[in-house]
């Protein structure tokens, strides 16, 4: 079947623009997850969803950071005005249980 | 903050040669994963353990879960051009909730 999809792959942003991320995740799971993985290190904890609520955003580097899942399945991150530290791979994942996380792609965000 | 470290970080070897990977922390977890990463992919799940003391097969790779549920090891046997990648274990512990706490990776070469 198919996996968790990304789009868009890549995305360049000035300084300062707002981007939105969009994860689809593999049909039936209640799980959603975002990562952060910036160049050499591994993938950095964001934010959780079960179904539509958010249930830990702990991991968000600051309130530039929002992300929604309204009806329980797509789920979109927005990074608003975005800095130069920004630039990374943002990972997103879909579990049925607890222990197994399926990846997408990721989106490979860039800052200029 | 990574909880897990792994090590070696590179690690270069000719086909037909056996490796250990380690990942190492001071937590416990409830369970571990390892994951392969491709560039310009995400991690692809490689196996789950749960239980300490825990050995999983999966053809050529022996993963191991350490007694006291601290660390892991991932054995390769007679390594292949294919097993190239970034390997990475994550870790799900009672404070992280449903998080996966990753370590920085193992790159792995594989040379004909």
């Amino acid at each position: 079947g198919a996996g968790v999809s990304q789009s868009p792959r890549y995305k360049v942003a000035k300084r300062g623009q707002d981007v939105a991320l969009r994860c689809d995740p593999i049909s039936g799971h209640v799980s959603l997850f975002w990562y952060q993985q910036a160049l050499g290190q591994g993938p950095e904890f964001l934010t959780y969803f079960q179904n539509e609520a958010q249930l830990d955003k702990s991991g968000l580097p600051s309130d530039r950071f929002f992300a929604e899942r309204p009806e329980g399945s797509v789920s979109t991150l927005k990074i608003q005005r975005t800095q130069q530290e920004d630039s990374a791979v943002y990972l997103c994942a879909s579990s049925l249980s607890r222990y197994e996380q399926y990846f997408g792609p990721g989106t490979r965000l860039t800052v200029t | 903050t990574q909880l897990l470290e792994q090590s070696p970080q590179f690690l270069s070897i000719q086909e037909g040669e056996n490796l250990t990977v380690y990942c190492n922390s001071s937590s416990v977890f409830s369970s571990l994963q390892w994951y392969r990463q491709e560039p310009g992919e995400g991690p692809v799940l490689l196996v789950t353990v749960v239980t300490g003391g825990e050995v999983k097969k999966l053809k050529r790779l022996t993963f191991q879960f350490g007694d006291a549920r601290k660390d892991s090891s991932l054995h390769i046997t007679a390594a292949q051009p294919g097993d190239t990648g970034l390997y990475l274990c994550a870790g799900a512990s009672s404070n992280s909730g449903y998080a996966l706490n990753f370590g920085k990776g193992t790159s792995l070469l594989v040379t004909p």
